[in-house]
């Protein structure tokens, strides 16, 4: 069966420092896998998807994600935080099948300091 | 991106009563519509998948009697709570999705307190 693990509840970084956000996944095939972010009472929005093409994935806010099978991860990296960077961030993965639903994360949740 | 809304943005309700959950597709068909549950501080839980026209199909533990789902077109599908309970209280979210899309866009939320 198809699901992710976030291995960090909370994040706390410096602004202008590098960002991780770590993500483990389990499936028996090659998945696709999304991430998204949600600030404060807001809705999610779709930061970056793997789908089988290249394996380093660019998003929006300068924010990528290496897709690394033997590791069976799907890490989340920026290279300098910004002050609005701050939010959850979930990691997702497709259980294929049926609808197609999605599996969610228990998500990260990114401060960011002055 | 797809544009998704969601009505209302927060609604405040007695217990007993019934909170109707409006989410519209605003320029793509929905063919699918998923609706989650979030709880403070914890991740998004689906509680039911419908598509265009048919009955929904809800997840373990959810009570289909009580979260009634209506996908009456491929713009607009509704959540009811029904006999609204305090501890109903949390934060809705809808995701509808077009035929053959991967990517899933998801509505604004909708926050339920139930006194």
């Amino acid at each position: 069966a198809q699901s992710v693990t976030q291995l960090d509840s909370h994040v706390s970084v410096s602004e202008g420092t590098p960002v991780l956000l770590r993500c483990n996944y389990s499936s028996s095939y090659s998945p696709s896998l999304f991430w998204y972010v949600q600030h404060p009472n807001k809705g999610l929005q779709l930061l970056l998807k793997y789908t089988s093409a290249a394996t380093l994935v660019k998003g929006i806010n300068g924010f990528e994600a290496e897709f690394k099978k033997s590791e069976t991860s799907f890490h989340l990296t920026k290279p300098s935080a910004h002050m609005s960077d701050a939010a959850e961030y979930f990691c997702v993965v497709i259980l294929s099948g049926g609808y197609n639903k999605l599996i969610f994360g228990a998500g990260t949740r990114l401060a960011v300091h002055p | 991106g797809a544009v998704v809304s969601q009505h209302p943005s927060w609604v405040i309700c007695k217990s007993g009563t019934s909170v109707k959950i409006e989410c519209r597709s605003l320029d793509f068909q929905a063919t699918t519509m998923f609706w989650y549950r979030q709880f403070p501080k914890q991740s998004l839980m689906l509680m039911a998948t419908s598509n265009e026209g048919s009955k929904a199909t809800y997840e373990q533990g959810v009570e289909k009697d009580k979260f009634l789902i209506n996908h009456a077109s491929l713009t607009l599908s509704t959540l009811t709570v029904t006999s609204a309970h305090p501890e109903d209280s949390s934060f809705y979210i809808c995701s509808p999705r077009a035929t053959g899309w991967e990517t899933q866009y998801f509505g604004p939320g909708t926050r339920l307190l139930v006194l």
